[in-house]
């Protein structure tokens, strides 16, 4: 089956650290753009970054540029989200999803992050 | 800005929904790659419509997405209960990221 799946959620306190991992399965995942979203309580998606194939391009949301950081491992065939410093408000179910930010095709079910003291 | 969704919208089994989405002309007005998704709660979310008006191969017809000015619109015709979810919109902003709809509940009466 084509899938993806999230790991690596829970709680944490603010200013804390946490690394999220997305393992994809029944594709290539070396050939196709990867991206993280979250949903927050209450709220719509916010896209949270993208990286391209190869790891060449990068692109973050302003709200957790300098505290987030994507990477892929294409023969784990793995997507990682590094999240540090994190804040109450970083709370919500985080996503990876396949594909162009603008047309994501395939997505996870999601883990849980909550951030509270 | 959040693209602007109804909160909620209905239909009983066999008719038909239009959920709006409005945006402005840097936005949802300025480029045609607007997408939907479907999710339901504990699931993976499911895109259903992009470049404003086109539908994955494995979603059937009675999805149907339109574009007009600023406002994008998905219609769901013949409505079952398995079409019961929250749809969500996104789109590019102009210099910015992609950005999404608050979201509307469809409820299958």
């Amino acid at each position: 089956d084509v899938q993806l799946m999230e790991s690596g959620g829970g709680w944490v306190q603010p200013g804390g650290s946490l690394r999220l991992s997305c393992a994809a399965s029944g594709y290539r995942f070396g050939g196709i753009a990867m991206n993280w979203v979250r949903l927050a309580p209450g709220r719509g998606p916010e896209w949270l970054s993208y990286i391209s194939t190869g790891s060449l391009n990068i692109h973050y949301a302003d709200s957790v540029k300098g505290r987030f950081t994507i990477s892929r491992d294409d023969v784990e065939a793995s997507l990682y989200l590094q999240m540090n410093n994190l804040r109450e408000e970083d709370t919500a179910v985080y996503f990876c999803a396949r594909g162009p930010e603008d047309a994501l095709d395939l997505w996870g079910q999601g883990t849980m992050v909550t951030v509270s003291s | 800005s959040a693209l602007t969704q109804p909160p909620s919208a209905s239909g009983s089994p066999g008719q038909s929904v239009t959920i709006p989405c409005t945006g402005t002309s840097d936005d949802v007005g300025r480029y045609k790659d607007v997408s939907w998704y479907q999710h339901t709660p504990g699931k993976a979310p499911k895109l259903v419509i992009f470049e404003a008006t086109r539908r994955p191969s494995e979603v059937p017809d009675r999805f149907f997405g339109s574009k007009s000015a600023n406002t994008a619109s998905l219609t769901v015709s013949g409505l079952q209960a398995e079409d019961e979810a929250t749809y969500y919109c996104s789109a590019y902003a102009y210099r910015g990221p992609v950005i999404f709809g608050g979201g509307t509940k469809l409820t299958v009466l």
